[in-house]
């Protein structure tokens, strides 16, 4: 079975600028999670989708967003990007959300802002 | 809120055991552990549930313990493949985010 992929893998952009990430979660698998990775604040929620609605939203402001096509892809969207962006993002698969579910991790989208 | 994992780092030499530590401020539906390699994606190792169940590894072992709302996960005779950094991650209700503590990087050396 193929794993969760993501792309692009790197990506640098200038503050202000806007950027999309995708997701490709693993067949069959119909929530996506998203994951922003720094030095500084670990691994942090962002959000979780699930049949095409939002399930779960973390503590991001709206400048950050998502959403999860019929076939369970998954983007996410960051716009007027700042230098504090940078970071890896991480989506995760799961088969459900219904709790205690394995969540199987991307490689992750590394972007730089400058 | 964000669990607490304890030690922040160790470092073992081959074959020595090492027990990390999740810690939460709420009640717990789930814990799930997780170990990430420098330059690599979060495995899953284990989920623990609320109640006992255990799903994951059988070469490394975890209890959860409901009422201190903490779980340990237990590594036992290190291998040089277990270096990497350890994520707890909490759920707190079926179905919520999943929050992770900051990690334990552990370093296992020949």
């Amino acid at each position: 079975k193929a794993g969760v992929t993501q792309t692009p893998r790197y990506l640098i952009k200038t503050r202000g600028q806007q950027v999309t990430l995708s997701c490709s979660p693993i067949s069959g698998h119909r929530s996506v999670s998203w994951y922003q990775q720094t030095p500084g604040q670990g691994l942090q929620f962002l959000f979780e989708y699930f049949s095409e609605t939002q399930r779960n939203k973390g503590n991001f402001p709206g400048r950050f967003s998502g959403r999860q096509f019929s076939n369970s892809r998954s983007e996410m969207n960051v716009s007027t990007l700042e230098l504090g962006d940078s970071a890896l993002y991480l989506c995760a698969s799961s088969l459900s959300t219904g709790g205690a579910e394995e969540q199987y991790f991307g490689p992750g989208t590394r972007l730089t802002v400058t | 809120q964000q669990p607490v994992q304890s030690p922040q780092a160790v470092i073992l030499r081959e074959g020595e055991d090492a027990v990390i530590n999740c810690s939460s401020s709420k009640a717990l539906y789930s814990v799930h552990w997780y170990r990430q390699k420098h330059g690599e994606a979060p495995v899953f190792l284990m989920i623990l549930l609320k109640g006992g169940e255990q799903k994951g590894h059988d070469k490394i072992s975890a209890s959860f313990n409901e009422k201190k709302q903490q779980s340990s996960l237990y590594l036992t005779a290190s291998q040089l493949s277990y270096s990497g950094t350890y994520f707890c991650g909490t759920e707190n209700n079926a179905g919520n985010m999943l929050t992770f503590g900051g990690g334990t990087r552990l370093m296992v050396k020949p």
